[in-house]
C-alpha cells in the first residue's frame, strides 16, 4: 500500500491564480482531511469528509473548496490565491473503528508570490 | 470550538535526561488524546494516544498522562535520544463516529544534545 499520496511536492503560484491538490488513499479509509501547517502554528483543519459526496468544513475554511467524489480521491481547490495561503498542507486519511490515528501524506509546499 | 495549549515551545535537554510537554485543552467533550512527532521536512507520525477513560499509557520509553478534571495531558520521554530531536504536537478531538477532527497544539521544538 502506497498509503496517502500527495501532489505535487512544491508549487510556486501567483497572486490571483488557482490550483488543485491532489489527495489520494489506497486504504479504504472513510475519513480524509486537509490540514494546513504554518511555521510556530501546528495544524489548522480546512474541510475534511466522512465518505463519499459528504464533506464539512473545518476551522479555516476560506478561500478553499473540495469535492469527495470516491472514496479514494481527495482534491482541495484554491481560486484565487493570496499569500496569506502560502503554507504546507497535509492530507490525511482515517478508518472507522477502533482506531483514530490519522494518516498523513508527504505534504505539499505552496507559495503565493 | 476545541482549544489546545501547548508548553513549552522549545526544549532542550542532555541525551539520557527525561522531557515533558504539557497541553491543555478547552473541550470537557473531547475524548481522544493524541501525540504526533514531526521530523524536519516530514509528514507528522503518531507516537502515542490516550483516550478519556483511561489516565496513563506507557510505550517503551514515552508515556502520556491525562487528568480530565484539569483538562491537562502531558507527554514524557525518558532516556532520550539524539534521534528523538523533533517537534512534538499534541491534539485533542471528540471522537463520535463522524471522523476524527483533531484540534492541534502549537508544538514543542524537541532538541536532545549529546
Amino acid at each position: 500500500n502506497a498509503g496517502v499520496t500527495q501532489t505535487p511536492k512544491f508549487r510556486i503560484l501567483k497572486i490571483g491564480q488557482s490550483m488543485t491538490l491532489q489527495c489520494a488513499q489506497d486504504m479504504n479509509h472513510n475519513y480524509m482531511y486537509w490540514y494546513r501547517q504554518d511555521p510556530g502554528m501546528g495544524l489548522k483543519l480546512i474541510y475534511y469528509s466522512v465518505g463519499a459526496g459528504i464533506t464539512d468544513k473545518g476551522e479555516v475554511p476560506n478561500g478553499y473548496n473540495v469535492s469527495r467524489s470516491t472514496t479514494e480521491d481527495f482534491p482541495l481547490r484554491l481560486e484565487l490565491a493570496a499569500p496569506s495561503q502560502t503554507s504546507v498542507y497535509f492530507c490525511a486519511s482515517s478508518s472507522t473503528g477502533l482506531s483514530e490515528k490519522l494518516f498523513f501524506g508527504s505534504g505539499t509546499q505552496l507559495s503565493v508570490l | 470550538g476545541e482549544n489546545v495549549e501547548q508548553h513549552p515551545s522549545t526544549l532542550s535537554v542532555q541525551e539520557g535526561d527525561s522531557a515533558v510537554i504539557k497541553c491543555t485543552y478547552s473541550d470537557s467533550a473531547s475524548n481522544y488524546f493524541p501525540w504526533y512527532k514531526q521530523e524536519l521536512g516530514k509528514r507528522p507520525q503518531l507516537i502515542i494516544d490516550i483516550r478519556s477513560n483511561v489516565g496513563e499509557k506507557k510505550d517503551q520509553r514515552i508515556a502520556v498522562t491525562l487528568n480530565k478534571t484539569a483538562k491537562h495531558f502531558s507527554l514524557h520521554i525518558t532516556e532520550t535520544q539524539p534521534e528523538d530531536s523533533a517537534v512534538y504536537f499534541c491534539a485533542a478531538s471528540r471522537v463520535t463516529g463522524g471522523g476524527n477532527k483533531l484540534t492541534f497544539g502549537t508544538g514543542t521544538q524537541l532538541k536532545v544534545e549529546l
